[in-house]
Parts: C-alpha cells; sequence; structure tokens
C-alpha cells in the first residue's frame, strides 16, 4: 500500500535561499493539493491540481511560490528567497476524482526551518 | 464564507474516562465533514467522515461522531480514551464547488495516566 510520499522529510535553510519540495500521490490519484500548517494551526490551503493544471491557487501563494505537476504526476512546490515566515510544515495530498474527490489523503510532509 | 471552529484549543482527560471534542462549521449548504487526526511531526491521517445519510458515524480507532444540522456541529467522542490517543485533532468540511479542505485551529489533547 504506497500512500503519498513527501521528500524530504524535513529542510534547514538559510533566509534567501531556494528550496524544492516534492510530493508522490497516489499512483492513480488525478488530483494533488498542496497545503501549509504553521506551529498551533490547522492546514491552510494553497494549491491543487487536476492532472497536470493548476486550477486554483490561495492568496497565501505569494509570487516567491511556485508549484508544478508536469505529467501530472509528482508535483514540486517551490519557494524563491525564503523567508523566516515560511516556517511550517508543508503538506501534500491527493484524491481521486472518479471517486468523488471528497477525500483527500495526506502525506507526511516537509518540514520547513527557515533560519 | 465557509469556517470551521474548534473551540477547545486544549483538552486533558484520564485514561479510561469519555471524551467529546467539538466543531462547528458555517456552511450553506450540507458539507462534507471529517475528522483528522496528527500525531507529533506527523501527518493527517483521517478517523472518519461524513458525507450523508446516518448522522452517528463510526470511524477508527473506537472514534465515533454525530452530524447534527441545527446546531452546525460535527462533535467526536470516544467512550473510554487510551494513552495513545493523545495527538492533536482536526475537524475538516469539504465544499463542493471549491474542492478543498477548510480545517479547524484543532484541539490539542493530553491523557492523563
Amino acid at each position: 500500500d504506497t500512500g503519498v510520499s513527501q521528500d524530504p522529510r524535513h529542510k534547514i535553510t538559510k533566509r534567501g535561499q531556494n528550496v524544492t519540495f516534492r510530493c508522490d500521490p497516489i499512483s492513480e490519484h488525478n488530483r494533488l493539493y498542496w497545503y501549509r500548517q504553521t506551529l498551533g494551526q490547522g492546514p491552510e490551503f494553497l494549491t491543487y491540481f487536476q492532472n497536470e493544471a493548476q486550477l486554483e491557487k490561495s492568496r497565501l501563494l505569494s509570487d516567491r511560490f511556485s508549484a508544478e505537476r508536469p505529467k501530472g504526476s509528482f508535483s514540486t512546490l517551490e519557494i524563491q528567497r525564503t523567508e523566516q515566515g515560511d516556517s511550517a510544515m508543508y503538506l501534500c495530498a491527493s484524491s481521486l476524482l472518479a471517486s468523488g474527490g471528497t477525500e483527500q489523503f495526506f502525506g507526511p510532509g516537509t518540514r520547513l526551518t527557515v533560519l | 464564507a465557509q469556517s470551521v471552529t474548534q473551540p477547545d484549543i486544549h483538552i486533558t482527560v484520564s485514561e479510561g474516562a469519555s471524551l467529546e471534542l467539538r466543531c462547528n462549521y458555517s456552511y450553506g449548504a450540507t458539507p462534507y465533514l471529517f475528522w483528522y487526526v496528527q500525531s507529533p511531526g506527523q501527518g493527517l491521517q483521517l478517523l472518519l467522515k461524513y458525507f450523508s445519510g446516518d448522522t452517528l458515524v463510526q470511524g477508527i480507532k473506537g472514534f465515533e461522531a454525530e452530524f447534527k444540522r441545527s446546531q452546525s456541529s460535527f462533535n467526536l467522542r470516544k467512550p473510554s480514551v487510551h494513552w495513545s490517543d493523545a495527538a492533536e485533532y482536526f475537524c475538516a468540511v469539504y465544499t463542493s464547488g471549491t474542492y478543498k479542505y477548510i480545517f479547524g485551529t484543532g484541539t490539542r489533547l493530553k491523557v492523563l495516566a
């Protein structure tokens, strides 16, 4: 049973550096989501893809953030010129449109620390 | 706008005691409702979900939740808490047309031995 995987699990970087995270969804799932979770808060929606098309982006996703899903399989989330406020857990989730797409399966997350 | 409120930030119960975690939502139509659990440093694990039908839903690990439309609530319950239930619990609503979850701020559960 291969669930959603994310890499790396932890990332420590210095302010101003660029970072990239990867998410591999459950293989047949065509929807993929990114959420951000800061300490003491619930996850907040960032963006989602249906196959390779990015269909919605939150206002939380500043122009320093970019996400791709080039072949409709894995996805990457890049943060350019990181700031201390970017420190958070970045969660990826996937769902299957054919079953309604309502149940999302979450990965273990990537914890980003910006020094 | 849709929203989810979890009024209790922290709850402490003794092992073996019963548990109820509160969740209120704001949405015009019948939402899809979920409860997730998150252990420290981990992702989210689905406990249970409500889409339609019977308003009392059973989940994993002995949890259940009751949907009450009149109160816009979806409270999570467990009759006897185990020490391993200590974690953070999130209520979420999925709204058709937006395709995303809106989460509450979570309730951190501490279990006393």
